[in-house]
């Protein structure tokens, strides 16, 4: 079964400053993908950025950069720059393996609340 | 890009009735939809998987008479909590995968039963 960690139940950045969010997997498939989510008060979930598990350069969305490293099963985001709007809680996710219904599957881990002082 | 669109936002309802709520894939076909559900300041959980034409695989726990979902067209999938309890008040949060990596959520919906 695939599970995800958080560890960071809540962190705290100053505005402009970089902050990394923590992530850790564990999963027998060798093809895999990793997701991050932002979800503002709002409920609503935003995409963030995306690593396949063959993918050999790490992921780069703008501000969001993911950190892989696939020995220690660990893909911690990284947000450069912090902006106020960037306060919201933070969701590591992986995806299964592709194929059959089982493609879009994806499961959380517990979420971090990243709070940007001004 | 790709959007995914869901209806109600808010819904308040009395304990006993049903209530429908349906998920969207606008500018794409979605043969598979996922519903989640999530309790405040904890993390998603998958309620069922929805499959359009066929019946939707739900997870261990999840009672599929009390959570029914039907997918009868390749853009709509639709979530309906029969016999509404307040325990079953929670964010709704639908999602559809495209072709690409990115998979979409639809904005959410927030049922309060009374």
């Amino acid at each position: 079964a695939q599970k995800i960690t958080q560890t960071q139940p809540g962190m705290f950045v100053q505005e402009k400053e970089a902050v990394t969010l923590d992530c850790t997997y564990d999963t027998s498939d060798q093809s895999y993908g990793l997701f991050w989510y932002k979800q503002p008060s709002s409920g609503e979930m935003i995409f963030l950025i995306y690593q396949g598990s063959y993918d050999e350069q790490n992921a780069t969305e703008g501000r969001y950069s993911l950190n892989f490293q696939k020995a220690r099963k660990s893909a911690n985001l990284v947000i450069s720059a912090s902006q106020l709007g960037d306060s919201a809680m933070y969701f590591c996710a992986m995806r299964e393996a592709l194929g059959g219904t089982s493609y879009g599957k994806l499961t959380f881990g517990q979420g971090t609340i990243l709070t940007v002082h001004p | 890009g790709a959007v995914v669109s869901q209806h109600p936002s808010r819904v308040i309802c009395k304990s006993g009735t049903s209530v429908k709520i349906e998920c969207r894939s606008l500018d794409f076909q979605a043969t598979t939809m996922f519903w989640y559900r999530q309790f405040p300041k904890q993390s998603l959980m998958l309620m069922a998987t929805s499959n359009e034409g066929s019946k939707a695989t739900y997870e261990q726990g999840v009672e599929k008479d009390k959570f029914l979902i039907n997918h009868a067209s390749l853009t709509l999938s639709t979530l309906t909590v029969t016999s509404a309890h307040p325990e079953d008040s929670s964010f709704y949060i639908c999602s559809a995968p495209t072709a690409s990596e990115k998979l979409f959520f639809g904005s959410g919906t927030q049922l309060s039963v009374l």
